[in-house]
């Protein structure tokens, strides 16, 4: 079974970036049969996907978030990672790294992301 | 972007009894070509990431256990649990997968 586990600063000030890697094991990224996930939860609410990566590097990305996400992969040490650019109070949350281009089965424990100066 | 809004927000239910949770969708999630609705639901118990449960709006996951079923079409969906057990106590949401992806806010089931 696939393991993932992010890792990152867990405070961020407002108008910085956001920077974010999942570490994979157990698994190849390289692997053509599958995508590589973000996905955010903002506290006590709902769901929010980021976007995808595949290993070729192409991505597909939340409209709503496309103009500040970049993901990124690098193969040679099985990571991929986020950078979410001008940061506010909105984007905290814990930041999910999953495996799945439509539906994900297995996740990362989740780190959380704080926004504050 | 396809809103998915998820009723009730929270229910209660007798260990044993049936819990049923519903989703609708603001737009159609079936895909005529292949006649599959581009749905999943998931289970997050405390402290731990969502699980998949169920994909294809019917279709359970490996080890889910089957009192949990999935149904509807188009934009209007139901998970039921058919005997409530104590683990089951969870917020559970709908997912779409038609267009880019969205969730509804989740349900919160507990023991009544």
């Amino acid at each position: 079974q696939v393991q993932l586990q992010e890792s990152g600063p867990g405070l961020v000030k407002p108008s910085q970036t956001l920077s974010l890697t999942c570490t994979v094991s157990g698994g190849s990224i390289s692997s053509p049969d599958d995508y590589w996930s973000w996905i955010r939860q903002h506290a006590g609410k709902g769901l929010e996907w980021i976007g995808y990566i595949y290993y070729d590097g192409s991505t597909f990305y939340n409209p709503f978030l496309t103009s500040r996400v970049t993901i990124s992969v690098d193969t040679s040490k099985n990571q991929f990672s986020l950078k979410l650019t001008s940061v506010t109070a909105a984007d905290t949350a814990v930041y999910y790294c999953a495996r799945g281009e439509l539906v994900w089965v297995d996740w990362g424990q989740g780190t959380l992301v704080t926004v504050s100066s | 972007d396809i809103v998915m809004t998820q009723s009730p927000d929270s229910l209660a239910v007798s260990l044993g009894e049936r819990a049923t949770i519903n989703c609708k969708s603001s737009q159609n999630v079936l895909y005529s070509s292949n006649n599959k609705n581009y749905l999943a639901w998931y289970q997050q118990r405390p402290g731990q990431p969502p699980k998949l449960v169920i994909s294809w709006a019917s279709t359970r996951e490996s080890g889910v256990p089957d009192r949990f079923s999935g149904s509807g079409s188009g934009t209007d969906f139901t998970l039921t649990i058919s005997s409530l057990q104590a683990e089951d106590v969870a917020v559970y949401y709908c997912q779409q997968y038609y267009r880019s992806r969205t969730f509804g806010q989740g349900t919160k089931v507990e023991i009544k």
